[in-house]
């Protein structure tokens, strides 16, 4: 059983496009956490949830917008594509937003290439 | 602000050599500190952590050490597997606020028969 799943694991979309990723945790988990992995691997965190709440938004273009419907899922929607928002992006869950030792539990990715 | 160095790789070594990644921070107070491993075409794992100065996190083999007076949180293994082959990210979660991991740039290791 997969802790923490994404859906696609590859988007090849056009520019312009609005495109949605879709997360889901198995956990129990009450954070969950987008990240954005460019082409030199670098990761950045993007968003943060806590049971429902928005409590992480670093300086992201307003294009993405993440939904959490319950805390078990994560969803980033992006409108009007750009090339550069080609990346992996990330999926993760943890315990709780708070806690410094809390272990985060990543999904495995998924690849967005904007053509 | 808050941030982590790596060294540059990759790191290109034959099975049973000894492993070095280094890895310093910039934070404010004490942070925690994470060695997180991808391995080909999966997401991160948490390979080890450490919570405060002179901690020693370790898991399969891989050890690191909190060492506050330098800042820094060495990756070390004594005999490394070619499938030990991954990236290797080094990361904190600030001391203040919510959880964010601020991850280094990753060090890729190729481990060669």
């Amino acid at each position: 059983d997969t802790a923490v799943s994404q859906t696609p694991k590859y988007l090849v979309t056009q520019m312009g496009n609005d495109k949605s990723i879709k997360c889901e945790q198995n956990l129990g988990h009450d954070t969950m956490y987008w990240y954005k992995q460019d082409s030199k691997k670098f990761l950045k965190i993007m968003f943060s949830y806590n049971n429902k709440e928005l409590i992480i938004n670093e300086t992201v273009p307003n294009r993405f917008s993440p939904k959490s419907p319950d805390k078990a899922h994560l969803n980033l929607h992006i409108n009007s594509l750009e090339l550069g928002d080609s990346a992996v992006y990330f999926c993760a869950s943890s315990q709780d937003g708070r806690g410094r030792s809390t272990e985060a539990f990543f999904g495995q990715g998924t690849r967005l290439t904007v053509v | 602000g808050n941030s982590v160095t790596q060294m540059e790789g990759p790191v290109t070594l034959s099975e049973e050599a000894f492993l070095t990644i280094n890895c310093t921070y910039t934070a404010t107070g004490y942070p925690s500190l994470f060695w997180y491993v991808q391995y080909p075409g999966e997401g991160l794992q948490l390979l080890l952590k450490a919570t405060k100065a002179d901690d020693k996190g370790s898991n399969k083999g891989f050890e690191a050490t909190y060492r506050k007076e330098t800042t820094s949180f060495h990756l070390e293994k004594g005999s490394v597997q070619v499938s030990d082959s991954a990236v290797y990210f080094c990361a904190l979660i600030p001391r203040e606020g919510y959880n964010k991991l601020i991850f280094g740039a990753g060090t890729r290791l190729a481990v060669h028969p």
